[in-house]
């Protein structure tokens, strides 16, 4: 099975830190996702990549960054983590063309 | 806006009883519909999904979803609920073409009493 892992599964931070949440899938995705899911708004997009150092806004990019330097990782970054950043982060990949996401645990994360 | 909805935010069920959630969704053309289930404390799975064909589909677990293109729905469906059914449902829509974003819906959390 494929297995995507999400290193840290539970995060507090303080306003303004940088925050980094790693994603690491070990079946040669091509394709991997961020997502933030919050009670009431479902999953929505962060950031997508399809391939290594390619990477493409999604839905709500703002305060976002990312980094994929190698195929099997792909990190979301937050410059300087605020409140409203409180939330589920949910990790994602797929084969190029496939349809099915797999997804990981998730990492909550916690920004006082 | 184009979007996901689903009708139902918190759904609460006795064992045995039927369940229906409601999914629309606003995309035209061509689409891949997916129902995602996550069970408390666990990863996001992939219930069912319809790319073509029988618009009835079948998944895991006894669950069934019905795609009508008329109506924009892809509902999903079980006649016997139980216990273990308990979990967050997302109905998800993925357009054909571009970069083939997945979109999910608010989700519905079922509660299933004994």
């Amino acid at each position: 099975d494929v297995k995507v892992t999400q290193s840290s599964r539970y995060l507090v931070k303080r306003t303004g830190e940088k925050v980094f949440l790693e994603c690491v899938q070990d079946m040669d995705h091509e394709n991997m996702f961020w997502y933030r899911q919050d009670p009431g708004l479902g999953l929505r997009l962060i950031y997508f990549s399809y391939d290594v150092k390619m990477k493409e806004k999604g839905d709500i990019p703002e305060g976002y960054s990312v980094s994929r330097e190698k195929k099997e990782r792909f990190s979301l970054i937050l410059e300087s983590a605020s409140t409203n950043q409180t939330s589920m982060y949910l990790c994602a990949s797929r084969v190029s063309g496939a349809n099915v996401l797999t997804f990981g645990a998730g990492s909550r994360l916690t920004v006082l | 806006a184009q979007s996901v909805s689903q009708h139902n935010h918190h759904v609460i069920l006795s064992e045995a009883a039927s369940l229906e959630l409601g999914c629309n969704y606003s995309y035209g053309g061509t689409v891949n519909l997916f129902w995602y289930v996550q069970y408390p404390g666990q990863h996001l799975q992939l219930l069912l999904k319809y790319f073509s064909g029988d618009p009835l589909v079948k998944g895991i677990k006894g669950f069934e979803a019905e795609f009508i293109k008329s109506k924009f729905s892809f509902n999903l469906r079980k006649p016997s609920v139980q216990w273990s059914d308990t979990a967050e449902y997302f109905c998800a829509v993925l357009r054909s073409g571009g970069y083939n974003k997945l979109i999910f819906g608010a989700g519905t959390r079922l509660a299933v009493h004994p």
